[in-house]
C-alpha cells in the first residue's frame, strides 16, 4: 500500500495568516499517461464526512474559496491556506487514488492561534 | 442532487454479524463503483473496499485487513449497495462511510456516515 505521511499534526494559525500542510507518499503519484498527480484533500470538520477541496494535486473543486490552494507533484504535495479564516477550523486530509486502495494521510488539525 | 444514506450501524457483540446498507438518489446508481471507508473515533480515513459497476464485472476488491471477513454487494435495482460484516472484533469500531466512485478518483460524494461500535 501506499503510504502518506502529512506534517505537521497539528498547527495554529492567528487569522488571516498563512498555513501550510504538507503532504508526502511513499511513491509517486504521477500517472505518466494523463500527466496528473492522484492526490486529493479534504477537510472534515467534527461529526461530518471529509469535503473534497482540491484534486489532482492542484485543482480546486467547485465552490471552494480561492483561499486553499494545492501544488506540489511526484511525493511531495501541499496544502496551503492563504488567509485562514474561523471557520478553516478543521482536520486536514491528504488522499492518494493512484491505486485502487486509496490511502489518506493521519490527517492535520488546523486551530485559530 | 447525489445522495447517499447509510444504515444498519449500531452496538454489536464481538464476533457478531452486521450488514449496513448505503442508499442512493440523484444519479444512475448502476454506472458507479461505489466504495467503503471507516474512520475509527478520533483517527484517520480506511478504504475498506469497493464494488465495480455491471459494465466492470460487478466485482469487488477489500482491503487486507478486512478480506475474508467482510463483504460487498450490490443491488442495482434498489440503488443499494450492502457492506456485510462478520466476526466483529473491537477495532472494526467505527464510523462507516459509503462514497460515490472513489476508485482512480477523488470522492466528492459521501454519505453521512453510520457508526459501529463492536463491544461486550
Amino acid at each position: 500500500d501506499i503510504v502518506m505521511t502529512q506534517s505537521p499534526d497539528s498547527l495554529a494559525v492567528s487569522l488571516g495568516e498563512r498555513a501550510t500542510i504538507s503532504c508526502k507518499s511513499s511513491q509517486g503519484l504521477l500517472y505518466s499517461s494523463n500527466n496528473k498527480s492522484y492526490l486529493a484533500w479534504y477537510q472534515q470538520k467534527p461529526g461530518q464526512p471529509p469535503k473534497l477541496l482540491i484534486y489532482w494535486a492542484s485543482t480546486r473543486e467547485s465552490g471552494v474559496p480561492d483561499r486553499f490552494s494545492g501544488s506540489g507533484s511526484g511525493t511531495d504535495f501541499t496544502l496551503t491556506i492563504s488567509s485562514l479564516q474561523a471557520e478553516d477550523v478543521a482536520v486536514y486530509f491528504c488522499h492518494q487514488y493512484y491505486s485502487t486502495a486509496g490511502t489518506f494521510g493521519q490527517g492535520t488539525k488546523v486551530e485559530i492561534k | 442532487e447525489v445522495q447517499l444514506v447509510e444504515s444498519g450501524g449500531g452496538l454489536v457483540q464481538p464476533g457478531r454479524s452486521l450488514r449496513l446498507s448505503c442508499t442512493a438518489s440523484g444519479f444512475t446508481f448502476g454506472d458507479y463503483a461505489i466504495n467503503w471507508f471507516r474512520q475509527a473515533p478520533g483517527k484517520g480515513l480506511e478504504w475498506v473496499g469497493f464494488i465495480r459497476s455491471k459494465t466492470f464485472g460487478g466485482t469487488a476488491e477489500y482491503a487486507a485487513s478486512v478480506k475474508g471477513k467482510f463483504t460487498i454487494s450490490r443491488d442495482d435495482s434498489k440503488s443499494i449497495a450492502y457492506l456485510q460484516m462478520n466476526s466483529l472484533k473491537t477495532d472494526d469500531t467505527a464510523v462507516y462511510y459509503c462514497t460515490r466512485d472513489g476508485v482512480l478518483t477523488a470522492i466528492t460524494y459521501w454519505g453521512q456516515g453510520t457508526l459501529v461500535t463492536v463491544s461486550s
